[in-house]
């Protein structure tokens, strides 16, 4: 029962540099999120997915992309990293938008040099 | 975003009741819950309450929830030293989509 699975674990980036992180369910979930986890912050919200080919920004998506090309993956792109985006990051997923469960992988942790 | 306090950390004895408190500021909120974060992984559901109810017990575990005063407790009975872990509380108006965490309480328990 693999659940929501993210890769990496831990990465290391040197400022300007891009990266992606991989999240993928395999509960046949409609809805996919993403949140950054920051000391003293609790979870924000940086990208969702209500479906296959659509994407909506959270409460903190600068610097950040993503895509949902299918059910099953929702990867998350830093375009240029940068320091302030060092976070123990999260992917996330549902039934659907509104089922009020909400199921979370182990996260990646990361560090911007 | 939503405004959702609790402390940052707990301490109590292995075998005595751990109650760890929440605050929020949104009155429509439908769904109330707790999630449990051990070192090094994600956050896991532990329970979760409708707005419309004032308790659920879930073995060790007994959820109050003040609606007028916008209150959120758990207790867990009978701590163990397993129970060691940040507790974090959430509200969600419209479910999955929607949830705001607070930032988390550290729970440790003394063997």
């Amino acid at each position: 029962n693999a659940g929501v699975t993210q890769t990496p674990k831990f990465q290391v980036l040197k400022t300007g540099q891009s990266m992606t992180l991989q999240c993928a369910q395999d509960m046949n979930h409609e809805y996919m999120s993403w949140y950054r986890q920051d000391p003293g912050m609790g979870l924000r919200l940086i990208h969702y997915s209500v479906g296959a080919g659509i994407t909506d920004q959270g409460e903190v998506p600068n610097g950040y992309n993503v895509s949902r090309s299918t059910t099953e993956d929702f990867p998350l792109r830093l375009l240029s990293a940068a320091p302030s985006q060092t976070s123990v990051y999260f992917c996330a997923s549902s039934q659907t938008a509104t089922n009020e469960k909400l199921f979370f992988g182990s996260g990646t942790q990361l560090s911007v040099l | 975003g939503e405004d959702v306090e609790q402390s940052l950390f707990l301490s109590v004895r292995e075998g005595d009741s751990s109650v760890i408190n929440c605050t929020y500021t949104d009155s429509s909120s439908t769904y109330l819950y707790w999630y449990k974060q051990e070192p090094g992984a994600g956050l896991q559901l532990l329970t979760y309450i409708f707005s419309n109810m004032d308790m659920k017990q879930d073995q060790r575990l007994t959820v109050l929830l003040n609606k007028k005063d916008k209150h959120l407790s758990l207790r867990i009975a009978d701590t163990q030293t397993g129970d060691s872990a940040i507790y974090f509380c959430a509200e969600s108006i419209t479910g999955a989509n929607n949830l705001f965490f607070g930032t988390g309480t550290r729970l440790t328990v003394i063997p």
